[in-house]
């Protein structure tokens, strides 16, 4: 089957540094996606890990190992706007040679002053 | 704004009918992907075209079905619709169907079944 575990809630306070994690336990693996989405809004790209290791991207970081198939999602100098829905999707292959995004529940973070 | 357009942004309905919704992808994109979410289940994949033809396919019911036509704009039929059939409709696309292709996500139908 296919898996995918993110704290459901996240509290944290603006200026600061948050960091949400994700396990998974899919069959197959090819990439593994992290998202944003505002209440009643379309999801939008934060970042993708294909390999292991850390990928920078301005005040967001996220981080992956295969191996124990867990990545996490760094926020650094928490802004209010931060405060969103920020899901994990794993990307796995489909007959044919296609792939899919399995996504997790998704980690609703609130950013307070 | 994505590029990707979805209509209607709204539509409310009875159960038991049948509505269509319809995505328009990024210019220059080829595949088209189609999510349910509901408030207790997250973001669901459904159905996958790519250049018009169906490539892969998630928990998609049996009562829904989805084309993609020729000049690439997709529609997703949902059927003798049920009171949990309610939730947003987002489409995506994506340029092709591997390596690096992020999913750029349209702003959502939201259904609402009465």
């Amino acid at each position: 089957g296919q898996n995918i575990d993110q704290p459901t809630e996240m509290t944290a306070t603006e200026g600061a540094i948050v960091q949400i994690n994700c396990t998974y336990q899919t069959s197959g693996f090819n990439g593994l996606f992290w998202y944003q989405q505002h209440a009643g809004e379309a999801p939008t790209f934060l970042s993708y890990n294909v390999l292991d290791g850390l990928e920078e991207k301005g005040r967001f970081s996220s981080f992956l190992s295969r191996s124990k198939g867990y990545s996490y999602l760094l926020l650094k100098e928490l802004q209010m706007k931060d405060s969103a829905s920020y899901l994990c999707a794993v990307r796995v292959g489909v007959s044919g040679g296609y792939n899919k995004l399995i996504f997790g529940a998704g980690t609703r973070l609130a950013v307070h002053p | 704004d994505s590029g990707v357009t979805q209509t209607p942004k709204h539509l409310i309905t009875a159960t038991g009918q049948r509505v269509t919704l319809r995505c328009s992808p990024r210019s220059g994109d080829l595949s088209v992907y189609w999510y349910q979410q509901s408030l207790d289940q997250g973001l669901q994949f459904l159905i996958q075209y790519y250049n018009g033809e169906e490539r892969a396919k998630g928990n998609i019911l049996e009562r829904f079905s989805a084309q993609q036509f020729p000049d690439l704009h997709s529609e997703l039929n949902l059927s003798s619709l049920e009171l949990g059939d309610s939730a947003l409709y987002f489409c995506a696309s994506s340029v092709g169907m591997d390596r690096h292709n992020e999913q750029f996500f349209g702003p959502g139908t939201r259904l609402t079944v009465l």
